[in-house]
């Protein structure tokens, strides 16, 4: 089946840095790809639907200058937390699919901000 | 708004014991109704699936049935083993108002015990 890989798999930075998370689909192309955040023992919350070529379309009360995403090309979504604080330490899961029925999961990027 | 609502959880079963997770919906158009799973220490695998009212997802034993007149999405297993231990999803994606948007419930953690 269709594989999505994410990297880096887990991430420790300093706060006030910037974290970039990048999203590939390996063996498909992606015309969208989703980013989601876990947090522990909860569900999965949609921050943002990313399109190859335009603007990524963000949910109501996720901070588009800080958490950036670019769609460079259809295999590839980057995920940037700018001047990340501690409580963006969470689980970064993106997806990519063609149509609803084929959307594919990463396995997700923990980062840690100390 | 299109929401999705399980029940709480942690379960526990013993091996061999009979599952139900109940999973309800809200939605204003004609959702797609899924099934996701994430073991641990893993990404989220998409378990099953229904698009339409009376439709039923199976796959590796589990079953689901899309309830219209209940809003309803049931995950059952006659006979769970200690590998189903996992954290259960359910989620609705409604084309007509969010094309390839998937909107996840909290999940149900499921503990199987030999």
């Amino acid at each position: 089946g269709a594989v999505v890989s994410q990297h880096p798999s887990r991430v420790i930075c300093k706060s006030g840095t910037s974290v970039k998370i990048e999203c590939r689909s390996l063996d498909f192309q992606a015309t969208t790809m989703f980013w989601y955040r876990q947090f522990p023992k909860q569900s999965l919350m949609l921050m943002a639907t990313s399109n190859e070529g335009s603007k990524a379309t963000y949910e109501q009360g996720v901070e588009k200058d800080k958490f950036l995403i670019n769609h460079a090309s259809l295999t590839l979504s980057t995920l940037t937390v700018t001047s990340a604080h501690p409580e963006d330490s969470s689980f970064y899961i993106c997806s990519a699919g063609t149509g609803i029925e084929t959307q594919y999961f990463g396995p997700g990027t923990r980062l840690l901000v100390l | 708004g299109n929401s999705v609502t399980q029940m709480e959880g942690p379960v526990t079963l013993s091996e061999e014991a009979f599952l139900t997770i109940n999973c309800t919906y809200t939605a204003t158009g004609y959702p797609s109704l899924f099934w996701y799973v994430q073991y641990p220490g893993e990404g989220l695998q998409l378990l099953l699936k229904a698009t339409k009212a009376d439709d039923k997802g199976s796959n590796k034993g589990f079953e689901a049935t899309y309830r219209k007149e209940t809003t309803s999405f049931h995950l059952e297993k006659g006979s769970v083993q200690v590998s189903d231990s996992a954290v259960y999803f359910c989620a609705l994606s409604d084309m007509e108002t969010s094309y390839d948007k998937v909107i996840f419930g909290p999940g149900t953690s499921l503990s199987v015990i030999p």
